[in-house]
C-alpha cells in the first residue's frame, strides 16, 4: 500500500547528540515536509522539500537539518544545538509543492525524548 | 499572512449528540481551508476540505462543514456523534501560490462521554 513511513516510532536522545529520524515515501509525491508537534501548540513547520535537492526553512528551523537527495526519502536530524527537542515529530508529503487545495499526507510520527 | 483560531482546547459531548467544532480563519486571499482528525500516538487524517465550489463540503466518517466568507469560518459538524469519534481535531489554512504553506489551528480535543 501506498503510504509515508516514519522510524524509529520511539526515540531517546541523550543531552549533546545528534539524531535522525527516518521519513520514506511511495506515493510519488514531489513535495515532503517535517512538522513538530508540541501539546497544546498544533502543528508547527520545521522544513519542507518541493523538489529533490532542494529545501527551505520553515518558521522553526534553528536547530534542525534535512536532506533531499532521493525523492522517497527526506530525513531530519535533530542537532544538539535544538535546545527543546522533545516532541511528536511528523512527517508529510504533497502531489506537488504548491499547496492550495493539495492534500497533505501525514506518517504515523516519531516520539523524540531527551534523557 | 494567514492565521487560524480554533476557540477552547477541549469539548465534551455525550454520544448521540451534535458535533460543533468551531475554526476561524485569517487570510489575505481566498483560502483553502481543511480539517485534520488525530487519534492518540497517530499521525494526521483528512476529514475534509474546501477548495471551490460548494460551500458545504462532506467529509469521512459523517462530518461536514460550511465555508462562511462574511464570518471567516469553517466549522466541523457531525448530527450524531459516536464513541469512535473521540479524538484530537485540527483546522488549517492555506493561500494560493508558489509559497503557500499549510497553517495549523492549536487543535480540539474531542471527547464523547457514553
Amino acid at each position: 500500500d501506498g503510504g509515508i513511513t516514519q522510524s524509529p516510532k520511539y526515540l531517546f536522545r541523550k543531552e549533546g547528540q545528534n539524531v535522525t529520524l527516518s521519513c520514506e515515501q511511495n506515493l510519488n509525491h514531489d513535495a515532503m515536509y517535517w512538522y513538530r508537534q508540541d501539546p497544546g501548540q498544533g502543528l508547527r513547520l520545521i522544513y519542507y522539500s518541493q523538489i529533490v535537492n532542494d529545501f527551505q526553512k520553515g518558521d522553526i528551523a534553528e536547530g534542525y537539518s534535512v536532506s533531499r537527495e532521493k525523492k522517497e526519502s527526506f530525513p531530519l536530524t535533530v542537532t544538539s544545538a535544538q535546545k527543546n527537542p522533545t516532541a511528536f515529530y511528523l512527517c508529510a508529503s504533497s502531489k506537488t509543492g504548491i499547496i492550495s487545495g493539495n492534500t497533505i499526507y501525514f506518517g504515523e510520527g516519531s516520539w523524540l525524548t531527551v534523557v | 499572512a494567514q492565521s487560524v483560531t480554533q476557540l477552547g482546547s477541549h469539548v465534551s459531548v455525550s454520544e448521540g449528540a451534535l458535533v460543533l467544532l468551531r475554526c476561524n480563519y485569517s487570510s489575505s486571499v481566498p483560502p483553502y481551508l481543511f480539517w485534520y482528525v488525530q487519534y492518540p500516538n497517530q499521525g494526521l487524517q483528512l476529514l475534509l476540505k474546501y477548495t471551490t465550489g460548494a460551500t458545504l463540503v462532506k467529509g469521512i466518517n459523517g462530518f461536514e462543514a460550511e465555508f462562511k466568507k462574511s464570518e471567516t469560518s469553517f466549522h466541523l459538524t457531525k448530527p450524531s456523534a459516536h464513541m469512535s469519534d473521540a479524538a484530537e481535531y485540527f483546522c488549517a489554512v492555506s493561500g494560493d501560490g508558489a509559497n503557500s504553506k499549510l497553517t495549523f489551528g492549536k487543535g480540539i480535543t474531542l471527547s464523547v462521554r457514553p
